[in-house]
């Protein structure tokens, strides 16, 4: 139980593209998504916290109009990087929490995907 | 504000032998505390939690870590690593408020046959 899907795994763009990566939970619902940013040999950095219905809180330091999150479902939520540059270049995973970001919640973490942009 | 110190990015180890992790925290506020294992290109997958009940806190796959608060430590522990246990792990802390959850800068194990 408490599968988190990502999709795509791997995606390689040009520079100035959008990409987008799809987050979902496949046997709970999500009521809180959070996007992690993950460079080479270090650990992750939290982007941004969904809630199901509302805006995303994004961490400091964080473009929320170049890192645009959408978290329409219970079950889904997507990052879409906008107009991407070779410094977006990155590993990218999201998890998921059952409960409304409770200090003691599980985060369910999906399997990440791949960013290299050319 | 949180924050968490893991002690050795590289640990080796021989098959059979004992693991052990360090993971030192700071927190202003009772933490909740969490190790994670992350295979190459995978995602992060729970090893075991402590949320204030048991110091002694059991997880999948053998591993167990102790919460010592007089130490501000949750070390990470495996009687005999398999060569299966290789991967990275992170500790990471939470509490009071914040949800949100600090994670540490990893610790890589290799396990030597």
């Amino acid at each position: 139980g408490a599968v988190v899907s990502q999709h795509p795994s791997w995606v390689i763009c040009k520079s100035g593209t959008s990409v987008k990566i799809e987050c979902r939970s496949l046997d709970f619902q999500a009521t809180t998504m959070f996007w992690y940013r993950q460079f080479p040999k270090q650990s992750l950095m939290l982007m941004a916290t969904s809630n199901e219905g509302s805006k995303a809180t994004y961490e400091q330091g964080v473009e929320k109009d170049k890192f645009l999150i959408n978290h329409a479902s219970l079950t889904l939520s997507t990052l879409t990087v906008t107009s991407a540059h070779p410094e977006d270049s990155s590993f990218y995973i999201c998890s998921a929490s059952m409960n409304q970001g409770s200090t003691t919640d599980t985060q369910y973490f999906g399997p990440g995907t791949r960013l290299t942009v050319l | 504000a949180q924050s968490v110190t893991q002690l050795g990015s590289h640990v080796s180890v021989s098959e059979g032998a004992l693991v052990l992790l360090r993971c030192n925290y700071s927190s202003s506020v009772p933490p909740y505390l969490f190790w994670y294992v992350q295979y190459p290109n995978q995602g992060l997958q729970l090893l075991l939690k402590y949320t204030s009940a048991a110091t002694l806190v059991k997880g999948i796959n053998g591993f167990e870590a102790e919460f010592k608060k007089s130490e501000t430590s949750f070390h990470l522990t495996k009687p005999s690593a398999h060569m299966s246990d290789a991967a990275e792990y992170f500790c990471a802390v939470s509490g009071g408020s914040n949800y949100k959850l600090t994670f540490g800068k990893g610790t890589l194990l290799t396990v030597n046959p």
